[in-house]
């Protein structure tokens, strides 16, 4: 049983411009959450999709954005990228409820802004 | 605001010591609260959790313990092994309202097993 995989494992971009990461949930799995994870920092949420769509969302700006598909994997869009967006995002996967289901995470995107 | 943090942000042991990892959390209204183990170059991996309808929960080798009079979280790892050293973030979920599904991590804490 595959649990959270996340696309790419790394990446390296410049300021100013757009990059989308991916997620595919744990199987069974229908909700996905995703993190933003500073060097020496915990995650910090950044919003949830339930449904193939936006559930609930943290304190980011609009440049970050996201999609949830019919099979319930997701993308996370960041645009106009600054240096402060480098760090490791985070997608968990749980099952539907009523918000104590435990989120399970995968490895992460490093991604590194220049 | 809501906050979930921690009280030592490394701790050293020896190898068959155990642990104990604290965490002080604000929000009296949480209902969930969770332990993450993080090891690096990886995602978080869920450890334990407990219900604030609990004090006590136990698992293979860990044991959290939660004080809601203080909003007090402990995680203790039995005979802790090398293996165990990582980085140990405690976090904290209300259902519904506007907190739904959102977990709020604390700052996390090092743990060194020295053999």
């Amino acid at each position: 049983d595959a649990g959270v995989t996340q696309s790419p494992t790394h990446l390296i971009k410049t300021r100013g411009q757009q990059v989308t990461l991916r997620c595919s949930p744990k199987s069974g799995h229908d909700t996905v959450s995703w993190y933003q994870q500073a060097l020496g920092q915990g995650p910090q949420f950044i919003f949830q999709y339930y449904e193939e769509e936006e559930r609930q969302r943290g304190n980011f700006p609009d440049r970050f954005s996201g999609h949830q598909f019919p099979n319930y994997s997701s993308e996370l869009n960041v645009n106009a990228l600054l240096l402060g967006d480098s760090a490791l995002y985070l997608c968990a996967s749980s099952l539907p409820g009523l918000g104590l289901e435990t989120q399970y995470f995968g490895p992460g995107t490093r991604l590194l802004v220049l | 605001g809501e906050s979930v943090g921690l009280h030592l942000p490394t701790l050293s042991v020896q190898e068959g010591d155990n642990s104990i990892i604290n965490c002080a959390y604000s929000n009296s209204a949480s209902d969930y609260f969770i332990w993450y183990k993080q090891e690096s170059g990886k995602g978080p991996q869920f450890i334990i959790d407990i219900r604030s309808n609990m004090d006590k929960r136990q698992g293979q080798r860990v044991t959290v313990l939660l004080n809601k009079t203080v909003k007090h979280l402990s995680l203790q790892i039995a005979a802790t092994q090398p293996g165990d050293s990582a980085v140990y973030f405690c976090a904290e979920k209300r259902a519904g309202g506007t907190s739904y599904g959102k977990l709020t991590f604390g700052q996390g804490t090092i743990l060194t097993v020295h053999p």
